[in-house]
């Protein structure tokens, strides 16, 4: 069964420094999402993204945060210097075109501990 | 985007069957209503989603009355690894499906 892949499993960053985050999606989905979720949170929505575009994003997601499709295949998430409030697992997600369908395939997260 | 409440927690055993009801009063026509489950350390994983009526699937049923205005997921005979949390979203594009703090199901022996 197709699945959304992330790297790396765990990063550690001191703060100020940028960190990629990277995922690939599934090969046919057109849509991609970044979420995160604080420990003990809930999933907070941060960016879509469709063909080749921002299409939609959260307050969260300010001037630090960035997203790219650098290639066919992978997804990422930049945060330009980092926060210690950006500790936090951050998911990708993807799923298919199509109006009616909305089911988001999640990949595994990278947890992100910002020091 | 619809509002969605939800139990904080839920406690079953193991075999029965457990209900949880979320309400999204200002649903708008167009939305759809998906549920996801997550365990711990773990991405969020589609469950079930439907517009109106009755959906089943192999993993559960998800009701929803003619105004919409609730869902009720439905677990079959759960079993301890269905201790997990339990979000309903509710939403009509693919940008629209937000996360609330979900529900809370713990499984007992």
């Amino acid at each position: 069964e197709p699945e959304v892949t992330q790297t790396p499993s765990h990063q550690v960053t001191q703060m100020g420094q940028e960190v990629i985050l990277r995922c690939v999606p599934i090969s046919n989905h057109l849509y991609f999402y970044w979420y995160r979720q604080i420990l003990g949170q809930k999933v907070e929505f941060l960016v879509s993204f469709y063909n080749n575009e921002i299409s939609e994003k959260s307050e969260i997601f300010d001037d630090q945060f960035s997203v790219e499709r650098p290639d066919g295949s992978n997804f990422t998430l930049k945060i330009r210097s980092t926060k210690l409030e950006d500790s936090a697992m951050y998911f990708c997600a993807s799923s298919e075109a199509g109006q009616g369908s909305y089911e988001q395939y999640f990949g595994p997260g990278t947890r992100l501990t910002v020091t | 985007l619809a509002k969605t409440t939800q139990p904080i927690s839920m406690d079953s055993y193991e075999g029965q069957e457990v209900n949880i009801t979320c309400s999204h009063n200002n649903i708008a026509t167009n939305d759809y209503i998906t549920w996801y489950q997550q365990f711990p350390s773990q991405g969020p994983r589609f469950i079930i989603q439907g517009y109106k009526t009755k959906v089943t699937n192999e993993v559960a049923s998800l009701f929803i009355p003619a105004d919409r205005k609730s869902s009720t997921l439905s677990l079959p005979r759960v079993s301890l690894s269905d201790t997990a949390v339990y979000y309903c979203l509710v939403g009509d594009t693919h940008n629209d499906m937000r996360f609330g703090a979900g529900t809370r199901l713990t499984v007992k022996p």
